[in-house]
């Protein structure tokens, strides 16, 4: 089935811990994306790709670090910079760039504290 | 910068019946898109609606349809014959070229039986 895969599902991370959150998508999609979704509060996105090798900073990416070596792949890295990790994370795609393209969403990951 | 506005953080319906969800957004540009995106408890976002903005007619998807007033920059979904499974919160959502995608604060529907 064609779709985005983000795992794990729950993550917890201990106090000055990095911790990676996988998506992947076989979509085929050239753009993927990471947004912070927070209680009350809509999605915030923290980076994006356009193209595999280039990545770009959204509203809140500090704390955060992405890489995207391969055009399904992008996952997303919460470094210990980040004070307030707690929050529903959503990786997703879309075809290209445009402000057209609708983006296509993985069903998430709930990171915690411990 | 562009802001979207939810205002009405939870609504209900009756099964059946029609229910409108607000969405209004600022912005300085003439051509950009709105989405409606529902999250169901599941908490994957799904696409309900697109609407661009140089077009005139009101997007419509089956129960789903939209009020788009470009002059007044009010997005508002109508879902007619409510049913259980439309229970979810729902996102409006604006991007215009060059720019990042901007989400509203959501709008939780309950749908009772």
């Amino acid at each position: 089935d064609g779709g985005i895969t983000q795992s794990p599902k729950y993550l917890f991370r201990k106090e000055g811990q990095n911790v990676t959150l996988s998506c992947e998508q076989n979509l085929n999609h050239d753009a993927m994306y990471w947004y912070r979704q927070d209680p009350g509060q809509g999605l915030r996105l923290i980076y994006y790709s356009q193209i595999v090798n280039d990545f770009q900073k959204g509203d809140i990416a500090e704390g955060y670090s992405v890489s995207r070596e391969k055009k399904e792949s992008f996952p997303l890295t919460v470094t210990s910079a980040q004070k307030n990790p707690t929050a529903f994370y959503l990786c997703a795609s879309s075809p290209g760039g445009l402000a057209k393209n609708i983006q296509y969403f993985g069903a998430g990951t709930r990171l915690s504290v411990l | 910068a562009q802001t979207v506005t939810q205002s009405q953080p939870e609504m209900s319906v009756q099964e059946a019946e029609t229910v409108t969800l607000s969405c209004t957004y600022d912005t300085s540009e003439s051509d950009y898109y709105l989405f409606w995106y529902k999250q169901p408890p599941s908490r994957q976002m799904i696409l309900v609606i697109r609407q661009e903005a140089y077009k005139q007619q009101n997007a419509t998807e089956n129960r789903f349809s939209v009020n788009f007033q470009k002059a007044a920059k009010s997005f508002s979904l109508k879902i007619s014959d409510s049913q259980l499974g439309d229970a979810a919160m729902y996102f409006c959502a604006y991007r215009s070229a060059g720019n990042d995608m901007r989400f509203g604060a959501g709008t939780r529907l309950t749908v009772k039986p």
